[in-house]
């Protein structure tokens, strides 16, 4: 079964600077994987997503998140955030059977 | 594309009472799972369908809820004898044809267990 570790619960991070967040995955096979962001007591729109190819993709927001096979990871970066980038950020890995797996998820704040 | 729908947005019911939320996916996505989610939680998976058969259903389903997606389109999930441990947000999204695995999240039903 494929799982996923998000190491960071909360992260602060000041405006213009740079986020990173982290994301280890656990799946046998070539996984497909994503980002997602939740505004408080919304649900969950999609960032980005990479299935196959260019291990680096770019998403919406001015998101990006690059796919490493050998570290099972795929982190998530932003050069300069913005205020409205404060929500709550999953990774999911999906599997050959279409369902979905999050991690535990990161809360970013981002002070003024 | 008006996203995937979900009413009720929030629900106030008493332990012991039967809830039903419905869910409207993206028009002609064939796919609709659902998800529960807990403070401080990732979404947790549930069930799924594709058009109108159930294909999957965690074990996380206890035989209290059941879900129903007629025709294909639209879906219902209920819950039936109520507890407190009930409390979370439900989250239904779409997936848009076979071989896609990009799912589309609504806005969910926050539940609250008294």
């Amino acid at each position: 079964a494929q799982s996923v570790t998000q190491p960071d619960i909360h992260i602060t991070v000041s405006e213009g600077a740079s986020l990173e967040l982290r994301c280890n995955y656990s799946y046998g096979a070539t996984p497909y994987l994503f980002w997602y962001v939740q505004s408080p007591g919304q649900g969950l729109q999609l960032l980005l997503k990479y299935f196959s190819g260019d291990t680096l993709v770019q998403g919406i927001k001015g998101f990006e998140a690059e796919f490493k096979r050998s570290q099972s990871s795929f982190n998530l970066r932003k050069p300069s955030v913005h205020w409205s980038d404060a929500a709550e950020y999953f990774c999911a890995v999906g599997s050959n059977d279409y369902k979905l797996s999050f991690g535990a998820g990161t809360t970013v704040t981002v002070r003024a | 594309d008006t996203g995937v729908s979900q009413n009720p947005r929030h629900k106030i019911t008493k332990r012991g009472q039967n809830v039903t939320f419905r869910c409207d996916p993206i028009s002609e996505h064939n796919r609709l799972y659902w998800y529960r989610q807990t403070l401080g939680q990732g979404p947790e998976f549930l069930t799924y369908f594709q058009n109108e058969a159930q294909l999957e259903k965690s074990r996380l389903l206890s035989d209290r809820f059941s879900a129903e997606r007629p025709k294909g389109s639209f879906s219902t999930l209920e819950i039936q004898r109520t507890e407190q441990g009930d409390s979370a947000m439900y989250l239904c999204a779409s997936s848009p044809k076979l071989g896609s695995h990009e799912q589309y999240f609504g806005p969910g039903t926050r539940l609250t267990v008294t």
